[in-house]
């Protein structure tokens, strides 16, 4: 079984531009989330998606949405890149999210310059 | 903000020895999952404890959940270098809908 899958490996983008994010998760699996980690602030839940609903979102700005498809993969987007969006932005799946595993993909490395 | 407190941040060991990292968190869980981290890559999923369980078991790895003292260890045996990376631990709370609140990790290191 495929795990899952992120795409593109590695970002490098501009101060003021966008970037979107795609997240293939494991075959069956609904739940998608997405988190990012930095150096300071370590791991942080970003948002949550369960049969392409939003079910849960967490402290960061409106700059950043996401949205999830009928076949569960899902994509991210960051509007108006800043320095400080520079990251390593994870995606796990989850065939029952509230109590099952989630696997994690391998992530994509955006840098902003 | 990070739910779960790590200890210790660091941890260095020689290989065949045992490796022991614990978790503290502070809001009532279903289930506690710990996570390997090698060089920024990743996380690779080691373990999955139920609030109703107390202890598991997965090859070398021997996970304890303590819900009383909302704490959890992770038990390493006779460690290889191919251990070296950073483990997390991460907590699922009821209605969190696949949130999944993180530590801030140990990092640890085998040396051969």
């Amino acid at each position: 079984k495929a795990g899952v899958t992120q795409t593109p490996r590695y970002l490098i983008k501009t101060r003021g531009q966008q970037v979107t994010l795609s997240c293939s998760p494991i075959s069956g699996h609904r739940s998608v989330s997405w988190y990012q980690q930095t150096p300071g602030q370590g791991l942080q839940f970003l948002f949550e998606y369960f049969s392409e609903t939003q079910r849960n979102k967490g402290n960061f700005p409106g700059r950043f949405s996401g949205r999830q498809f009928s076949n569960s993969r899902s994509e991210m987007n960051v509007s108006t890149l800043e320095l400080g969006d520079s990251a390593l932005y994870l995606c796990a799946s989850s065939w029952d999210p509230g109590g099952t595993e989630a696997f994690f993909g391998q992530g994509t490395r955006l840098t902003v310059v | 903000s990070q739910q779960g407190e790590e200890d210790p941040q660091a941890l260095s060991i020689q290989e065949g020895e045992n490796a022991t990292m614990n978790c503290s968190y502070k809001t009532s869980i279903n289930n506690l999952q710990w996570y390997r981290q090698n060089s920024g890559r990743g996380l690779v999923h080691l373990i999955l404890i139920r609030s109703n369980e107390r202890e598991k078991h997965s090859g070398r790895l021997r996970v304890t959940l303590d819900t009383s003292k909302k704490s959890s260890s992770l038990l390493i045996t006779a460690s290889r270098a191919a251990d070296t990376a950073s483990y997390f631990c991460a907590t699922g709370s009821g209605g969190s809908y696949g949130k999944l609140t993180f530590g801030q990790g140990t990092i640890l290191t085998v040396h051969p």
